[in-house]
């Protein structure tokens, strides 16, 4: 049972590049999230998904487009990276109400990925 | 002004202290407060997590949330040297929602 997998780790871009960014979870979740942290910072929400396709805006969703056709994966997209974008990007997944034992883990997170653009 | 004000740190305690880490809040629709220990360069993992008002105790971690006050903390008893990390909490007004995060607090317990 691997939980939130992200893909990749690591990742350097050049200023106007594109790239996905790839989330997958095998515990069934109905729910995903996609957030980025910045040094001294919390997280903040990007966007997310409450179920197979579906998807809403985050706090900071500007330069970020996401896609959830199957509902094990999330992808968070960047059409035209910026060096604003240089950020640790982090996705968790949690369930509904009901599934398992989510009074215990409401939410489970990858272990991110760190891109940087130039 | 944000929504969830964390005491910034960094705290450098001795190994055996108690510790205590606060946030408030200014949003009184928030239900579901979360507190999270992040190991550098890891995700956050969820410790504890309660719902409304309260105390909620788990070995030597203890939460509490008083929703008059808008504030929460997290007490640490008997603290040891892998509690050294950043510890994160969260808020969310519904179970679905997204939750906000207070900007976290780095623990460092010396030996």
């Amino acid at each position: 049972n691997a939980g939130v997998t992200q893909t990749p780790k690591f990742r350097v871009l050049k200023t106007g590049q594109s790239m996905t960014l790839l989330c997958a979870q095998d515990m069934n979740h109905e729910y995903m999230y996609w957030y980025r942290q910045d040094p001294g910072m919390g997280l903040r929400l990007i966007h997310y998904s409450v179920g197979e396709g579906t998807t809403a805006k985050g706090e900071v969703p500007d330069g970020y487009n996401v896609s959830r056709l199957k509902k094990q994966n999330f992808l968070l997209g960047l059409e035209s990276a910026a060096p604003s974008q240089t950020s640790v990007y982090f996705c968790a997944s949690k369930p509904e109400p009901g599934q398992g034992k989510w009074i215990n883990q409401p939410q489970h997170f990858g272990d991110g990925t760190r891109l940087s653009i130039l | 002004q944000k929504e969830v004000e964390q005491d910034p740190g960094p705290l450098s305690v001795p190994e055996g202290a108690i510790v205590s880490l606060n946030c408030t809040y200014s949003n009184s629709a928030f239900q579901y407060f979360m507190w999270y220990r992040q190991y550098s360069r890891k995700g956050p993992e969820l410790l504890m997590y309660t719902y409304s008002s309260g105390n909620k105790e788990d070995g030597r971690f203890t939460a509490q949330v008083d929703k008059s006050s808008k504030y929460i903390s997290l007490f640490i008893r008997d603290s040891q040297p892998s509690d050294s990390a950043t510890y994160l909490c969260a808020m969310s007004a519904s179970w679905a929602g997204k939750s906000t995060f207070g900007d976290g607090t780095t623990l460092t317990v010396k030996p």
